[in-house]
């Protein structure tokens, strides 16, 4: 069936640090896909997407691109910021399904 | 404006007592979700509405949930006899015309324990 398995937690990096989040999937035909992020006391909000191979999403200094050779899906951001300190969900959908398949999701902190 | 608002945000019951959660999606969505997250998973699918109308319960884990959404707007998850095994965060999502086109708006959900 349909899975995204994601780099476990937690992760602590210090300000202005590189991160890489990594992210790979299982599914037929052509899903899109999502990273989700939850602040903390706040409602989980989409950060990016792509919806076929070789796109990449980009937000807020994030990016993660489409590869459907290694079929992954790695977020990345090149200076995190103590602001950045949430938890990070990967997902997929099927073209035409009505659901999201989600990691279990990553927990960043990110100390001064 | 607004955000998907859920209540209660914290629920506590008894094995065996019927629960109901309450979720008010964005104004003008017509597209709601509900999701079930557990201790150190991700959200699980449980059903989506599109206006008044069930279009995917392939999520519900058995016939002791059941959600409606009668006027196509606040939607309300109901659990029958509720088992330990129920507890979680139950999360509502909204919006604007199907995740596929539009972004989900995610509430801050409400944490089921069930004793």
């Amino acid at each position: 069936g349909d899975s995204v398995t994601q780099m476990e937690g937690p992760v602590t990096l210090s300000e202005e640090a590189f991160l890489t989040i990594n992210c790979t999937y299982t599914a037929t035909g052509y899903p899109s896909l999502f990273w989700y992020v939850q602040y903390p006391g706040e409602g989980l909000q989409l950060l990016l997407k792509a919806t076929k191979a070789d796109d990449k999403g980009s937000n807020k200094g994030f990016e993660a691109t489409y590869r459907k050779e290694t079929t992954s899906f790695h977020l990345e951001k090149g200076s995190v910021q103590v602001s950045d300190s949430a938890v990070y969900f990967c997902a997929l959908s099927k073209t035409g399904a009505n659901n999201l398949f989600f990691g279990t999701g990553t927990r960043l902190t990110v100390i001064p | 404006g607004a955000g998907v608002s859920q209540t209660p945000s914290n629920k506590v019951t008894e094995k065996g007592k019927y629960v109901e959660l309450r979720c008010d999606p964005i104004s003008g969505h017509t597209a709601l979700y509900w999701y079930r997250q557990s201790l150190g998973q991700g959200p699980e699918f449980l059903i989506y509405f599109q206006g008044t109308g069930a279009a995917d319960d392939s999520g519900l884990p058995n016939d002791r949930f059941f959600a409606v959404r009668p006027e196509g707007s606040v939607s309300t998850l109901k659990i029958q006899r509720t088992e330990r095994g129920d507890s979680a965060v139950y999360l509502c999502a909204s919006s604007l015309s199907g995740f596929t086109n539009s972004p989900l708006h995610f509430g801050n959900g409400t944490r089921l324990t069930v004793t």
